[in-house]
Parts: C-alpha cells; structure tokens; sequence
C-alpha cells in the first residue's frame, strides 16, 4: 500500500484546456518531486519542493506549474500543452532531500 | 552530470531461474537504491542501501552496495511470473542532489 497518491490515475485533455494533478502523501516527509516518465526514456525530474519551498526547477516549460501549498500536497497544474506532453507524470516524496524517495502510482496523461 | 550504466537493458529467463542486474557509475555515491516498476504504476521502492559493502536482503532479493561506492547489484533468486517489470536502480550522491536512475532492466519470465 503506497503512502502516496495521486489523482487522477489517467487524464486525457485537449491542448486548449486547464487542468491539475494532485499528489498527497501520507508519510510526513518534508520534500516531494515531480518527475516525467515517457515511453523509452529515462525519468525526467521537473520539480523539487523542500519544507513547500521550490529549490529546483530543472528548465521546465511554464505550460506546467507546480504548487505546494502544505508539505503533505503537491499539484501540477497544466495548461496549454502540447502532444508530446504526454507522459507519466509521477510524484515523490522523501524524508528530507537527499534520502531515498517513495513514488505514486502515477498520472497518464494523454494531450490530444 | 551524473549518469548511471544499468545493465542488462532486458533479459529473458524461465521461471525458478536466478537473475542478476547491476548498475555502475564513475562517480560516487551515498546511497544505492533498486526501485521496480509494474506497467502503468509508479516505482516501488525494493531494497535501499546506505554503507560501502552492504548487503541486503527483501525475500529473493539481494543487493549489495559496491565497495567502491560506484557500483551495485541486485539479485532475485527463484524467479516466479510475478516478477515481470522493469528494475531500475537509483543512487544519491552526496548533499541535497537529486536522485541519479539508471535506464532499467526489462524483466520478462517465461513459465
């Protein structure tokens, strides 16, 4: 049983649309990721909050927005995407940066 | 940056056969780490190895935490069709730095 969770578990969207992914971890860590995983690529990491602070932003496009409003939430808030934005978008979370990180079950995330 | 070598990339076995994984790098590392990961789900942390020679063991699954901090395997032992998926491991250097993976290993098993 993971202790941590994400919704929606598959999203399709337009690219004219709005939309968010929710992360909520149920482990009282203090950091969490967003990463992105496509078909035969490594996991890309698009962004680290530490105590709800941002400390790594690794050159995301500002189509996608994070927030953490509170240590046990994260969101992605999309909008505007393009077709090969279409991915797993899995969030993390870990004690504290630099120890080992717990994953989601992660977003499918279709952009038609 | 960083990088990872994981090898093999997929491997093919029978059931009840042993299966060994490693991964390498030119850099140190802190802390080892193997994930796996189902179709459609987010990776499930297995095993986590934090001192130069470790080794540690989950049921069949055995990793060892190289000790030249450069390297590490992971090995299953007694495969069964549940193990299908994709092994990818992980280290962390040292500090705050992000997480390095490896590409992954694409385990299939044939019954």
């Amino acid at each position: 049983e993971t202790g941590v969770t994400q919704t929606p578990r598959h999203l399709v969207m337009g690219m004219t649309n709005k939309k968010s992914l929710k992360c909520e971890q149920h482990l009282g860590h203090n950091a969490m990721y967003w990463y992105k995983q496509s078909a035969k690529k490594p996991l890309e990491l698009m962004f680290v909050y530490s105590l709800e602070e941002r400390v790594e932003n690794n050159s995301v496009p500002s189509r996608f927005s994070p927030e953490c409003p509170n240590s046990s939430h994260l969101f992605l808030h999309l909008h505007t995407l393009q077709p090969e934005d279409s991915a797993l978008y899995l969030c993390a979370s870990s004690p504290n940066r630099g120890y080992e990180q717990y994953f989601g079950p992660g977003t499918r995330l279709t952009v038609t | 940056g960083q990088q990872l070598n994981q090898s093999p990339q997929s491997m093919f076995i029978q059931e009840g056969e042993d299966v060994s994984m490693n991964c390498t790098s030119s850099s140190i590392f802190n802390t080892w780490l193997w994930y796996k990961q189902d179709p459609g789900e987010g990776p499930v942390l297995l095993i986590a190895l934090y001192k130069a020679g470790e080794l540690t063991s989950n049921g069949r699954l055995t990793a060892q935490f190289g000790i030249t901090r450069k390297d590490s395997f992971l090995n299953i032992s007694a495969s069964i069709p549940s193990d299908v998926g994709i092994y990818f491991c992980a280290g962390l250097p040292s500090g705050n730095t992000p997480l390095v993976f490896g590409k992954g290993t694409r385990l299939s098993v044939i019954a």
